[in-house]
């Protein structure tokens, strides 16, 4: 079941902010969050485990509502180099490790001066 | 850190060729995903192994077969490349710390094949 990424691309001026969600009908157990710059490999930016708190990384957060089974990623004071596309990735269960993630159809984010 | 590594990294082919990709893991991983995508799409996934046995499949057509050898890398075989083909595809390692469904997967470079 792949996952909903909303919204499909948005624009930023540098220093605004942006909120990236991705959700399932399926319950969530762990969300992967990826960053691609065009022709370039995903990145890995940070995992979300249900029960687990909100991470960061540096200006970029993230937080897990399992009541929504939904996921949202939080760029803060954007910079030029958050620009590309954001992956949210979902693996099928609790004990579903060596498994295939699986992306929602990502989100373009693109930060100009 | 050492990365996954990929190659070739850039690959020209004719229609009804074959062609052959390679994937090294991080050392210790013990998993290995292939992946396509397409222009503008998300990674679609093909296959993948666990200790060198096929653990998933994915949409990888019957034209494809992958496997994953003694030293852990893996190999992804395409034959008669139809001009569809033509994509990024991306090999990615983990290891399984029994950590279930936090196992976190590292992404190569990528291959990417042309077919004319």
């Amino acid at each position: 079941q792949q996952p909903v990424q909303s919204p499909q691309a948005v624009i930023l001026r540098e220093g605004e902010d942006a909120v990236i969600n991705c959700s399932s009908s399926k319950a969530l157990y762990s969300v992967h969050w990826y960053r691609q710059k065009h022709g370039e490999a995903p990145v890995f930016l940070m995992i979300l485990l249900k029960g687990g708190e909100q991470k960061g990384h540096e200006k970029i957060s993230a937080s897990f509502n399992e009541k929504k089974q939904q996921s949202s990623l939080y760029l803060t004071a954007s910079q030029l180099s958050y620009s590309g596309t954001y992956f949210c990735g979902t693996r099928r269960g609790i004990y579903s490790g060596n498994t295939p993630l699986v992306f929602g159809k990502g989100t373009r984010l693109s930060v100009i001066a | 850190a050492a990365g996954v590594i990929q190659s070739p990294r850039h690959l020209i082919k004719e229609k009804r060729e074959t062609a052959t990709l390679k994937c090294y893991p991080i050392p210790r991983h013990d998993t290995v995903y292939w992946y396509q995508q397409g222009p503008g799409q998300d990674p679609q996934f093909l296959i993948s192994f666990y200790e060198k046995m096929q653990s998933d499949k994915g949409s990888i057509p019957d034209r494809f077969s992958a496997q994953q050898f003694s030293d852990y890398h893996s190999e992804l075989n395409m034959s008669s490349l139809e001009l569809g083909d033509s994509a990024l595809y991306f090999c990615a390692s983990s290891f399984s710390l029994a950590r279930g469904a936090a196992d976190t997967q590292y992404f190569g470079p990528g291959t990417r094949l042309t077919v004319l």
